[in-house]
């Protein structure tokens, strides 16, 4: 059990263009979802927590404007990339808690802005 | 601020012995600890959680330790095989339920035939 799916699992965008990733939390009910960013041989970096019906809380340093995260149900959040740069170019990564302390990471999400 | 370090970028280690990676934070109080396995270009796979008030924890082939006056957590695989070969991350929860981890950087794991 605990599985969390992402999706697409790679994106190839053009500057300017805004992209959608997708998480769902496939057994479970996710009361809160994380989203990380990782970059090449770095630590995944927190950008927001999403809570269920309520607007996420972003890390300090993210653009809440830029990244537009939406957590519309228990199983659903969605990460909108906006006028995507080459500079966001990473790896997108999500993970699910039913309320517990285990969180339960998505597959992420390569994005890369050309 | 805080810090969590992960003793080696990389390891690298002959199969069938025992690999031990370390972890240790300063400026954080964590509740509890987890350990994660992430291979190349996929999300972290949890592996096993220990809380503060506990000094160890076992699951199968994994043994984990906690030292909360030496801000530091052991992990060790004993008996290791090439699959086990993958970027094992530490990461630190400050509070139980629905709270964000702080990670660090991971050590790359080589277990070599």
């Amino acid at each position: 059990g605990a599985v969390v799916s992402q999706h697409p699992s790679w994106v190839i965008c053009k500057s300017g263009t805004s992209v959608k990733i997708e998480c769902r939390s496939l057994d479970f009910q996710a009361t809160t979802m994380f989203w990380y960013r990782q970059f090449p041989k770095q630590s995944l970096m927190l950008m927001a927590t999403s809570n269920e019906g309520s607007k996420a809380t972003y890390e300090q340093g993210v653009e809440k404007d830029k990244f537009l995260i939406n957590h519309a149900s228990l199983t659903l959040s969605t990460l909108t990339v906006t006028s995507a740069h080459p500079e966001d170019s990473s790896f997108y990564i999500c993970s699910a808690s039913g309320g517990g302390d285990e969180q339960y990471f998505g597959p992420g999400t390569r994005l890369t802005v050309t | 601020s805080q810090k969590i370090e992960q003793n080696s970028e990389a390891l690298n280690i002959q199969e069938g012995k025992t690999a031990t990676l370390t972890c240790n934070y300063t400026n954080y109080s964590p509740a509890y600890l987890q350990w994660y396995r992430q291979d190349p270009g996929r999300g972290p796979v949890f592996l096993l959680l220990i809380r503060e008030n506990e000094k160890e924890k076992r699951k199968e082939r994994l043994k984990v330790t906690f030292d909360t006056t030496l801000k530091q957590s052991l992990f060790h695989i004993t008996a290791s095989q090439p699959a086990d070969s993958a970027t094992y991350l530490c990461a630190l929860g400050r509070r139980s339920g629905n709270t964000p981890l702080v990670f660090g950087k991971g050590t790359r794991l080589s277990v070599i035939a």
